[in-house]
């Protein structure tokens, strides 16, 4: 069955290191999207990607980048690890270009920065 | 951008009774509208959704409304059961756009 991964699925780092977060999907969607998740504030979107080599900057993009180089993968880097970015961490994705599209999500990655 | 707004931000209702989340939006080009529930440690999955040309639609105990003039649209959960006890997200999305913007979320507390 097709599905939507993320690794780790929890992750302890110390601040001003690197850190990458995997996204894996193999439903072929062209959308895929990060969010963060904190109390009292929902799902703040990071950053989205279209398709293979595009990217685009979200609500909540200051810290953070992705790179596009597959379909299937979307990996957000935090550059350098703020105690600000300990967070639950959704990847999704959803088909097509248009609007009316179900976002599918992975099961979250919890990452706690020190 | 889009802006939605979402109310309350908590409701605890008894077991039986009925529940309703209300969520505003700002821009007018909107036309799809997704309901999300995240089970506690949880992904959010989708529950019901409405198009903009659609006033009102019903799956079963759930049902969600939408007024295009007032640029609202709400969920109903009737007979509500302990297992409804989850956070609710609404989101809007408009025309050519592939993301959402969501809703802070309700968590409703369905009491046995």
């Amino acid at each position: 069955d097709a599905e939507i991964t993320q690794s780790p699925r929890h992750k302890i780092t110390e601040t001003g290191r690197q850190v990458t977060l995997a996204c894996h999907q193999t439903w072929n969607h062209n959308n895929m999207f990060w969010y963060r998740q904190d109390l009292g504030h929902g799902l703040r979107l990071i950053h989205y990607s279209y398709g293979v080599h595009d990217t685009n900057k979200g609500e909540v993009s200051d810290g953070y980048s992705v790179s596009r180089s597959n379909t299937e993968d979307l990996p957000l880097t935090l550059e350098s690890a703020a105690s600000s970015q300990t967070s639950v961490y959704f990847c999704a994705s959803s088909a097509g270009t248009g609007s009316y599209n179900e976002q599918f999500f992975g099961p979250g990655t919890r990452l706690t920065v020190l | 951008g889009e802006n939605v707004e979402q109310h309350p931000s908590t409701l605890s209702v008894q077991e039986g009774d009925s529940a309703v989340i209300k969520c505003t939006y700002s821009d007018s080009a909107s036309n799809y509208f997704p309901w999300y529930k995240q089970e506690l440690g949880k992904r959010p999955q989708l529950i019901i959704d409405i198009r903009s040309n659609v006033g009102e639609k019903k799956d079963q105990r759930i049902a969600v409304t939408l007024n295009k003039t007032a640029k609202h649209f709400s969920l109903h959960i009737t007979e509500t059961q302990p297992e409804d006890s989850a956070v609710y997200f609404c989101a809007a999305s408009w025309p050519g756009a592939g993301k959402s913007t969501f809703g802070d979320g309700t968590t409703l507390t369905v009491k046995p």
